[in-house]
């Protein structure tokens, strides 16, 4: 067990509907990264949180959004779904800075657009 | 230059034999590179990283070697077991980043 939590495990919905997913990272991790693994793509980046600011963004959408709240948690918005958006996304926190800085990632969320 | 690329997509390797999964990259500025391992249904776990300052790391079974000059890092899995099946992919990050740029993965089936 990692110790990140990510909510729900599986998630189906319909193309054009908007979903949330949630991410509890590892006590006193101040970091939060979101990545979409898909079969042809592999893990991809998308953003990046620490302590409430988004610190880096990668290949993500307009239609998704994040945030990470006071508690840290974090949440990532889907919106207006399409069939390629059918993905498992990773949440992973890290401890605060540090070259060598692990990441641990949660169990992923399995998002299934139909 | 962010890419990983990571061979081969797939490998079958008999109980005992050495299971070898090579990396290159092409962007210099990254000064970490982490093998994570993946179970069906789990997400990636870190297994072994090692910084380019040193060569070679080995951790039980396990060994990376890395090649600066050609920009090429690979893992050994020695002694290789069924239950060393799983998804393995390699990653780099770049010094002050904390994004990973992740290989394609490596699907790895030890028979018995």
């Amino acid at each position: 067990d990692s110790g990140v939590t990510q909510t729900p495990k599986h998630l189906i919905t319909a193309t054009g509907q908007r979903v949330t997913l949630r991410c509890s990272p590892r006590s006193g991790d101040l970091s939060v990264y979101w990545y979409q693994q898909s079969l042809d793509q592999g893990l991809q980046f998308l953003i990046q949180y620490y302590n409430g600011e988004e610190r880096a963004k990668g290949n993500i959408l307009e239609r998704f959004s994040a945030q990470q709240f006071p508690d840290l948690h974090s949440e990532l918005n889907l919106s207006s779904l399409e069939l390629g958006d059918s993905a498992l996304y990773f949440c992973a926190s890290s401890a605060a800075g540090g070259p060598n800085t692990e990441a641990f990632f949660g169990q992923g969320t399995r998002l299934t657009v139909v | 230059q962010q890419q990983v690329k990571q061979s081969p997509q797939s490998l079958i390797v008999q109980k005992g034999g050495i299971s070898i999964i090579n990396c290159a990259y092409e962007n210099t500025a990254f000064d970490y590179f982490p093998w994570y391992q993946q179970f069906p249904g789990k997400g990636p776990a870190l297994l072994i990283a090692i910084r380019p300052d040193v060569s070679e790391k080995k951790e039980g079974r396990f060994t990376i070697s890395f090649n600066k000059s050609a920009k090429q890092f690979s893992l050994h899995i020695m002694d290789s077991q069924p239950g060393d099946s799983a998804t393995y992919f390699c990653a780099a990050r770049g010094w002050g980043a904390q994004k990973l740029v992740f290989g394609q993965g490596t699907r790895l089936t030890i028979n018995p």
